[in-house]
């Protein structure tokens, strides 16, 4: 079974309009998080937002935030008021604990945004 | 704000070379780890690092691969003999126990085999 969902391979939005992102996970881990990245095409990794699984609220990052959502295991970003450098893939991520201490994260397929002047 | 360095950016190497990617984590972080995208795909785990041993490995990681922490501040990913599907983008990342915000990836090295 798939750990990360993302079921939107491409998106448009139009510039100045907020767009949701979708994210589902899967996990049995009690403690967990979950972020999402931006990879523009020059292929680097760029960190957003991040939502602990014990965090009472929704993170906020700027024109992101993200809508969690426990019970339902979804985690959508949001991204309002999108700007031409928008445009990128945007990849949802969850890190899931060990006793060892360290922690794999795993990686949602991704959704290509396209912002539309 | 502190941030993990990779070099080199980009490196092109023949099929059947030795190629060592390089990393430096953020300083006070205990865990590093290496990941990899091919192109048009998802990022996958490769490899877990602690108190210089593997903490674990993926399926991905056989024995071409290898990691080394040579000194304090350097993390290295060694393919002994490059493939042409070991073309890809490889991330490096590290991480305070157990701190979601600490969880930090470099700008990553696009290897390319020819």
């Amino acid at each position: 079974a798939q750990k990360i969902t993302q079921t939107q391979p491409g998106m448009f939005v139009q510039e100045k309009e907020a767009v949701t992102l979708d994210c589902t996970y899967d996990t049995s881990d009690q403690s967990y998080g979950l972020f999402w990245y931006k990879q523009p095409s020059s292929g680097e990794m760029i960190f957003l937002i991040y939502q602990g699984s014990y965090d009472e609220q929704n993170a906020t990052e700027g024109r992101y935030s993200l809508n969690f959502q426990k019970a339902r295991k979804s985690a959508n970003l949001v991204i309002s008021a999108s700007q031409l450098g928008d445009s990128a893939m945007y990849f949802c991520a969850m890190r899931e604990g060990s006793q060892g201490g360290y922690q794999k994260v795993t990686f949602g397929i991704g959704t290509k945004l396209q912002v539309i002047p | 704000e502190p941030e993990v360095t990779q070099t080199p950016s980009h490196q092109v190497t023949q099929m059947g070379q030795e190629v060592i990617l390089r990393c430096v984590p953020i300083s006070n972080h205990l865990y590093f780890y290496w990941y990899r995208q091919i192109l048009g795909q998802k990022v996958e785990f490769l490899v877990s690092f602690y108190n210089n041993e593997i903490s674990e490995k993926s399926e991905i990681f056989d024995d071409q691969f290898s990691v080394e922490r040579p000194d304090g501040s350097n993390f290295t990913l060694k393919i002994r003999s490059t493939k042409l599907e070991d073309s890809a983008m490889y991330f490096c990342a590290s991480s305070e126990l157990n701190r979601g915000y600490g969880y930090t990836f470099g700008s990553g090295t696009r290897l390319t085999v020819v």
